[in-house]
């Protein structure tokens, strides 16, 4: 157990929809990363907060959105949602001191139908 | 801009060793991590390096050049079991930088 956790595991809505998934860091963790993984590929990251601000975007859409909270804990909105955005999405958390590296949750594994 | 290569698959036999390469090139740098991941499951963390040269962790050895921009990671006596995915990733200048991923090499490990 890396002590990041995400929800939900598994989701399945239909195109158009929109959904929010939910990560909590591992205690003590300022650092907070996501990932997208679509099958057979590599980890894409989309964005990382530090201490509830934004530190850094990759490829994410513009329907897609995320947050950290006073309480650390991050969100992931994903809106208009198409059958390409089937993928499992993944959080990390590291501490930001020394040999950080970064430790992921389970992950959510979102269908698009 | 950043860029990392690993060979997209590998094979190997069990109790043999093997090396799986990666090549990066970013414009800062602050260390390389190489990450197991078993299909559909987290990545775990394997190793660190920073400095040139060789990190030992029992049956997993990692190595660094940062004027070549190249890294392996070294399996010994292979086991069924670490058949899997292994990524390499690099972070940025600072501590607080993201951590990229290269696409992984998917090793089967064959009896």
């Amino acid at each position: 157990d890396s002590g990041v956790t995400q929800t939900p595991k598994h989701l399945i809505t239909a195109t158009g929809q929109r959904v929010t998934l939910r990560c909590s860091p591992r205690s003590g963790d300022l650092s907070v990363y996501w990932y997208q993984q679509s099958l057979d590929q590599g980890l894409q990251f989309l964005i990382q907060y530090y201490n509830g601000e934004e530190r850094a975007k990759g490829n994410i859409l513009e329907r897609f959105s995320a947050q950290q909270f006073p309480d650390l804990h991050s969100e992931l909105n994903l809106s208009s949602l198409e059958l390409g955005d089937s993928a499992l999405y993944f959080c990390a958390s590291s501490v930001v001191q020394g040999n950080t590296e970064a430790f992921f949750g389970q992950g959510t594994r979102l269908t698009v139908v | 801009g950043q860029n990392i290569d690993q060979p997209t698959e590998m094979t190997a036999t069990e109790g043999a060793i093997v090396q799986i390469n990666c090549t990066y090139q970013t414009s800062g740098f602050n260390g390389l991590f190489w990450y197991q991941q078993h299909a559909g499951e987290a990545p775990t963390f394997l190793s660190y390096n920073v400095l040139d040269g060789l990190e030992e962790k029992g049956r997993f050895s990692s190595f660094l050049s940062r004027s070549k921009g190249y890294s392996y990671l070294l399996l010994k006596e292979l086991q069924m079991k670490d058949s899997a995915s292994y990524l390499c990733a690099v972070r940025g200048r600072y501590n607080t930088d993201k951590l990229i991923f290269g696409t992984g090499t998917r090793l089967q490990v064959f009896p």
